[in-house]
């Protein structure tokens, strides 16, 4: 089955500056690839997603970049704000399938 | 909209005993998930049903573990008997349809087993 590798498992950055945490994943089937903020308590919820017939995709301050022949995927995230601080997961699936395969996460920690 | 619900949100109970978790989805939402988080550990998904049947039950612990989706709208997770090592949220997700929909995640519910 799909194996999702995420590092670092913790950052910590001072505001204003850009972050990065990075996934490789085993099946080359996947093509699908969301990224999943978790606050402490909460649910995760989807902040961005890109799928395999794109190399990047924007979405204001976050960015996700996805390179299928290394089989690894990035969030990037600009102008690190004190809310930015939570946990964030990648995750892989395959197209027609529902089930996701999440990382271990990464905790993200920005100081004023 | 209302964001899917799920009760208890803790839970506390001895080793060998049962407990029952509850999780009402977005409304319309036919797909829906139970998930395990263990600590430090990103969601594992325990079960997927769509509308009322079981599509991928494979990570299930069928031995201990059982889960239902009447009338296709509420589900209950169901462990009996608790070890250890179930200790974890679980986390109830519903989505639109099967396929690549967005998941949208409840705020889980921490058992502790003792």
């Amino acid at each position: 089955g799909e194996n999702v590798e995420q590092h670092p498992s913790t950052l910590s950055v001072q505001e204003g500056d850009s972050a990065v945490i990075k996934c490789t994943y085993s099946d080359s089937a996947s093509n699908y690839f969301p990224w999943y903020k978790q606050e402490l308590g909460k649910g995760p919820q989807l902040i961005i997603d890109i799928r395999s017939n794109v190399g990047e995709k924007k979405d204001q301050r976050i960015a996700v970049t996805l390179n299928k022949t290394a089989k690894h995927f990035s969030l990037h995230i600009t102008e690190t704000q004190p809310e930015d601080s939570a946990v964030y997961f990648c995750a892989a699936s395959i197209e027609g399938y529902s089930t996701l395969t999440f990382g271990k996460g990464t905790m993200l920690l920005v100081s004023p | 909209e209302a964001g899917v619900a799920q009760s208890p949100r803790y839970k506390i109970i001895e080793k060998r005993q049962s407990v029952a978790f509850w999780c009402n989805p977005i409304s319309g939402h036919a797909t829906l998930y139970w998930y395990q988080q263990i600590l430090g550990q990103g969601p594992k998904l325990l079960i997927q049903f769509q509308n009322n049947g079981v599509v991928d039950d494979s990570q299930l612990p069928k031995d201990r573990f059982s889960a239902e989706r009447l009338k296709g709208v509420d589900s209950t997770l169901k462990i009996q008997p608790a070890k250890l090592e179930d200790s974890a949220v679980y986390l109830c997700a519903s989505s639109f349809d099967s396929g690549l929909y967005e998941q949208y995640f409840g705020p889980g519910t921490r058992l502790t087993v003792t």
